[in-house]
């Protein structure tokens, strides 16, 4: 049972170009969440979706950001017109049981580097 | 606004003796707990967890002790070993409030724990 997948490994973009970063849930799990990792701090909550459907985007900053979740395919995060600041480490995580559930399983993470 | 924290980004322990891992946390709604352990390049691999109706969980080495009139709550590794050596997250969740919990995780800054041989 593969665990979650995150792709790329590693993405790099300069100034202004959109970043799309993928991420495919265990088998089974249809409640994804993404984080974000700064340089020297810890996970940040960005957004949680189910199949379709956004949950809490709390996390998310207001502009340029955007994040689905479709029914056939991985969910994806997308970043337009990346800044420096944007540079960090995504991070996926999935579970079987979103708000009644537990523990979260995370992906490897996908570093994104802006230039 | 941190709800979690945890105020020492290293720690440095002797193979063999204790290591122990402190938390805080702010949110009287937060009611389960669990560490998380990271290693360069890797995602969170879960750990060891705790529920608010407990004060302590354990699983082989791994103790998790929670303090809630404190808030605080702490993650005993004994004995120690290199392969320990890794960055530790604490989280919470606040699994009861079903209104506004969405089973999102806040986590700590995480400590960076050296196990030295």
């Amino acid at each position: 049972n593969a665990g979650v997948m995150q792709n790329p490994r590693h993405l790099v973009r300069r100034r202004g170009q959109e970043a799309r970063l993928r991420c495919s849930p265990m088998k089974g799990h249809s409640h994804v969440y993404w984080y974000r990792q700064l340089p020297e701090e810890g996970l940040k909550f960005m957004v949680y979706l189910q199949k379709e459907n956004i949950i809490d985007e709390s996390g998310m900053p207001k502009e340029r950001f955007s994040a689905e979740f479709p029914k056939e395919g991985p969910s994806i995060l997308r970043i337009q017109q990346v800044v420096r600041g944007d540079s960090a480490a995504y991070f996926c995580a999935s579970s079987p049981f979103g708000p009644t559930g537990e523990k979260l399983f995370f992906g490897s993470g996908t570093q994104l580097s802006v230039l | 606004d941190q709800q979690v924290k945890q105020n020492s980004p290293s720690l440095s322990v002797q193979e063999g003796r204790i290591s122990i891992l402190n938390c805080d946390y702010t949110n009287s709604m937060f009611d389960y707990f669990l560490w998380y352990k990271k290693y360069p390049a890797e995602g969170p691999t879960f750990l060891i967890s705790i529920s608010s109706i407990k004060d302590k969980n354990e699983d082989g080495r791994f103790t998790v002790f929670l303090n809630k009139s404190a808030k605080h709550l702490s993650l005993h590794i004994v004995p120690s070993q290199p392969g320990d050596s890794a960055v530790y997250f604490c989280a919470a969740s606040a699994t009861q409030y079903v209104s506004s919990n969405t089973g999102k995780l806040i986590f700590g800054q995480g400590t960076t724990l050296q196990v030295k041989p």
